[in-house]
């Protein structure tokens, strides 16, 4: 199985500020990989696919980057509806297609 | 517009079956390339992908679980069906089940609100 080691597991951050997380898979996913928003007690949202697509109707705040095992994803101006979980997801070849551990954004 | 709802028990006893419905909307399974999956998510962990049927009734299941799932699908009912076996205390979870735009290398871009079951005698 693909590991997706998904880091920080939680940050605070004030309004305004630049978010960055990162996700970094075992073996070389190539740009199979995508980053989703959770709140307390919703469904997961999709933010990005293949690795830097913005999902249509996502703020442009919202961007991802990499390719082959090393990913990033970043909120540009963190805004108070941006409180979450985010998750990464690898969906290379093979099942399964496993998620990282999450990211908690709080503010400060 | 695409959705997507779970159905089933809220509640099941340990070695028991659990049987969940997603009966969804807004595309048809039938179309080439789509596809629905089921994802699961214990309470305060991450998300764990379980199965994921296709529309020409190919199915993939996650290798820890493959001997205990089943999916299915009803295209004339836009329905699909997971079955789990043998159900255990930590089989507890928030289950989801998600819309794939594509074959190759599929991803979920809609997602069903998530039914919570409880696994307990």
């Amino acid at each position: 199985d693909i590991q997706m080691t998904q880091s920080p597991s939680s940050l605070s951050a004030s309004v305004g500020d630049r978010v960055t997380i990162t996700c970094q898979a075992s073996q070389d996913i190539s740009n199979y990989l995508n980053w989703y928003q959770q709140k307390p007690g919703k469904a997961p949202k999709l933010l990005i696919y293949d690795a830097s697509n913005l999902e249509t109707g996502v703020p442009s705040r919202f961007s991802g980057s990499g390719s082959g095992t090393d990913f990033t994803f970043t909120i540009s101006s963190l805004q108070p509806e941006d409180i979450a979980t985010y998750y990464c997801q690898q969906y290379d070849n093979l099942p399964p297609w496993t998620f990282g551990q999450g990211t908690k954004v709080e503010i400060k | 517009q695409i959705t997507l709802k779970e159905s089933g028990p809220t509640l099941v006893k340990p070695t028991q079956t659990l049987t969940l419905t997603c009966t969804f909307s807004g595309f048809s399974l039938s179309t080439s390339g789509v596809g629905v999956g089921w994802i699961r998510q214990p309470p305060g962990k991450a998300l764990e992908w379980l199965a994921l049927i296709y529309w020409d009734d190919d199915k993939r299941y996650s290798p820890s679980l493959k001997s205990r799932l089943t999916i299915t699908k009803d295209t004339s009912k836009n329905q699909v069906v997971l079955t789990m076996t043998n159900m255990d205390p930590v089989d507890t979870a928030t289950y989801y089940c998600a819309h794939s735009p594509r074959a190759a290398r599929p991803y979920f871009d809609y997602w069903g609100q998530g039914t919570l079951v409880t696994v307990s005698s």
